[in-house]
């Protein structure tokens, strides 16, 4: 069965440093998305991404981030400077042709020290 | 403005015992998508169920059953006979558009834990 693949799976970085994080998303899909889950807390939505470009983010998704499909495969999220309250869990989805379902990746804990 | 509630933080049952886990939502838009995911201790979030706004028919699959009320605002889900493996937490969510490439806006999550 098709799965969207996200690595690392834990991510440990030193506050100020960039960070990427990876994502596979299932092949055919057209929609990608970010979410990030603050330990204990409820699943944000960060940012949507089609044909190459930004459909929608949240206040959120700030200067420090920014997305990326760099070839045909990996969709990216990179934090340019971490701060202490990025840590969390980040999940990359993806979501085909007027299927309406977004399929999630297992997750990236990211843990800024 | 667009709201989900999942009113139960923790839900604790024994094996065996239905459950039903409550979900209230707040739109403007008259064309929605619901949904419920399963976030097992693993971590990852499992795609349970999509229900678009115009089909208020309750739906069943297998042990799991959804109830969609529009009237009360209402998206509850049901587990019959529950079993140790559905111990979770659960996400109830709203999509307003009807589009795609909308964002999903989900609820706080209500843990359940099954004991055996």
């Amino acid at each position: 069965e098709p799965e969207v693949t996200q690595t690392p799976s834990h991510q440990v970085t030193q506050m100020g440093q960039e960070v990427i994080l990876r994502c596979v998303p299932i092949s055919n899909h057209l929609y990608f998305y970010w979410y990030r889950q603050i330990l204990g807390q409820k699943v944000e939505f960060l940012v949507s991404f089609y044909n190459n470009e930004i459909s929608e983010k949240s206040e959120i998704f700030d200067d420090q981030f920014s997305v990326e499909r760099p070839d045909g495969s990996n969709f990216t999220l990179k934090i340019r400077s971490t701060k202490l309250e990025d840590s969390a869990m980040y999940f990359c989805a993806s979501e085909g042709l007027a299927e309406n379902i977004q399929y999630f990746g297992a997750g990236t804990r990211l843990s800024v020290l | 403005a667009q709201k989900v509630t999942q009113a139960q933080t923790e839900i604790s049952v024994v094996e065996k015992e239905d459950v039903t886990l409550d979900c209230v939502y707040e739109t403007r838009d008259t064309t929605y998508y619901l949904f419920w995911y399963k976030q097992p201790p693993s971590g990852e979030l499992v795609f349970l169920i999509r229900r678009n706004s115009f089909d208020e028919q309750n739906e069943i699959s297998g042990r799991y059953s959804w109830n969609f009320q529009k009237s009360t605002s209402s998206f509850n889900f049901t587990i019959t006979a529950s079993q140790v493996v559905d111990s979770a937490v659960y996400f109830c969510a709203l999509s307003e558009d009807y589009s795609s490439a909308s964002k999903i806006i989900f609820g706080s999550g209500t843990r359940l834990s099954i004991r055996p």
